[in-house]
């Protein structure tokens, strides 16, 4: 079975700057993907990136980037010039053969004008 | 339609009623999810429907939880003999294919927000 694990529970930035949240997850399939969901206080849930296990490539969106490590089974998320409007909740997340989608418990982040 | 559309959009019922929460996908879309998500916490998959397959059952916490999808569309999940730990946000999502092309990206509704008292 698959697992992903977001250790941190929250965490707070200063506008304009650069934050990094932490994902590591457990499979044992070869060709999966990963993928960064952010709740905002209105409850829906929008994708930010997404990952193809295949690819060496780590995904941008804008100014939301990865950086997946294979190997170690991690894919964490850097937002840069961080802005008031990303203040959520986001989700790691897993998907492989089975195309359930796993999710982390989730990292509050907060930013601070 | 334009998004995945749940409702209603807030129940409050009383411990022991039967709820129905519906969801409503985005028009084209074979796969449709039902997920969990109690309060503070993560998702919890509840169930999968793709096309005409028979459904992902493994996530339901118990037998007092049904879902059904007809006509390959609208989907109804119930809650038959609600208890308090029931309370939580049903969120459905629905995408236009599996993970094998790539057409796994799920768009979400903004969810059902289920209290039992």
């Amino acid at each position: 079975a698959q697992t992903v694990t977001q250790s941190q529970p929250e965490m707070s930035v200063q506008e304009a700057e650069t934050v990094t949240l932490s994902c590591t997850y457990d499979t044992s399939e070869s060709n999966y993907y990963l993928f960064w969901y952010k709740q905002p206080p209105s409850r829906q849930m929008i994708l930010v990136i997404r990952q193809e296990a295949y690819k060496q490539q780590n995904a941008t969106e804008n100014r939301f980037s990865v950086n997946f490590q294979k190997a170690a089974k991690s894919f964490s998320l850097k937002i840069s010039d961080s802005q008031l409007g990303d203040t959520a909740m986001y989700f790691c997340a897993f998907t492989g053969a089975n195309s359930k989608l796993t999710f982390g418990k989730g990292i509050t982040l907060s930013v601070r004008p | 339609g334009a998004g995945v559309s749940q409702s209603p959009s807030n129940k409050v019922t009383e411990k022991g009623k039967d709820v129905e929460l519906r969801c409503d996908p985005i028009s084209g879309h074979t796969a449709l999810y039902w997920y969990r998500q109690s309060l503070g916490q993560g998702l919890e998959f509840l169930i999968y429907f793709q096309g005409n397959s028979a459904p992902d059952k493994s996530g339901l916490p118990s037998d007092r939880f049904s879902a059904e999808r007809t006509g390959g569309s609208v989907s109804t999940l119930t809650i038959q003999r609600t208890q308090q730990e029931d309370s939580a946000v049903y969120l459905c999502a629905s995408s236009s294919g599996g993970w094998r092309d790539g057409a796994n990206v799920l768009t979400f509704g903004a969810g059902s927000r289920l209290t039992v008292l």
